[in-house]
């Protein structure tokens, strides 16, 4: 297992557009998180699942942000109608739910890059 | 809220210095603390981290501890190197839902230069 994968690493899309981002965790981790990462700021928590079921979503995730995680594997993220402001990194994590989720690393992927223009 | 402070950069070390970065944090309950590090076009990754109050983490020379009397748990290194250029995350988990979500509450990142 290499880790967690997230595709593609860059997206350059013109406003008003829609665009889906894909996380691959590392097999086995029940737990998915998705943060957002502006410039000069550290990552901020956006949604969780664990397995296919989305437990928690942030107040930063507008209804033009939804997630899926359909079979408990992979994830998507997509953004309807992007905005100049949806620009940002966008990382996924995992970790295994086998541990006290409290101690647990979280083991992130290299991010996409989204660019609105 | 959850919320973590972290030392404004960028800072800039000589080769073989040695490093503080200072984090404190404000949580309820008792969060575990964490220091993650992203070196240039590498993801996040786990450097260390600590539990419990009074508990140290370390690796790779590096170390902080989990002052819960100064909420603090900020991050030294004896002597750094070129290659621990990076910039260096502390974080600590939740706030927690009830859902079964620990996220973490990042603070806003220190970048760190080391040159020769």
């Amino acid at each position: 297992d290499t880790g967690v994968s997230q595709d593609p690493r860059h997206k350059i899309t013109k406003r008003g557009q829609n665009v889906t981002f894909r996380c691959d965790p590392i097999s086995e981790h029940n737990r998915l998180y998705w943060y957002r990462q502006t410039l000069g700021q550290g990552p901020e928590f956006l949604t969780y699942f664990q397995n296919e079921a989305q437990l928690e979503k942030s107040r930063l995730l507008s209804d033009r942000f939804s997630a899926e995680r359909p079979k408990g594997s992979f994830s998507t993220l997509e953004i309807q109608r992007t905005e100049q402001g949806d620009s940002a990194m966008y990382l996924c994590a995992s970790s295994p739910t086998w541990a006290r989720a409290e101690n647990t690393e979280a083991f992130f992927g290299q991010g996409t890059r989204l660019t609105v223009v | 809220g959850n919320s973590v402070t972290q030392m404004e950069g960028p800072v800039t070390l000589s080769e073989e210095a040695f490093l503080t970065i200072n984090c404190t944090y404000t949580a309820t309950g008792y969060p575990s603390l964490f220091w993650y590090v992203q070196y240039p076009g590498e993801g996040l990754q786990l450097l260390l981290k600590a539990t419990k109050a009074d508990d140290k983490g370390s690796n790779k020379g590096f170390e902080a501890t989990y002052r819960k009397e100064t909420t603090s748990f900020h991050l030294e290194k004896g002597s750094v190197q070129v290659s621990d250029s990076a910039v260096y995350f502390c974080a600590l988990s939740g706030p927690y839902s009830g859902a079964g979500s620990y996220q973490l509450t990042f603070g806003k990142g220190t970048k760190l230069s080391v040159i020769p």
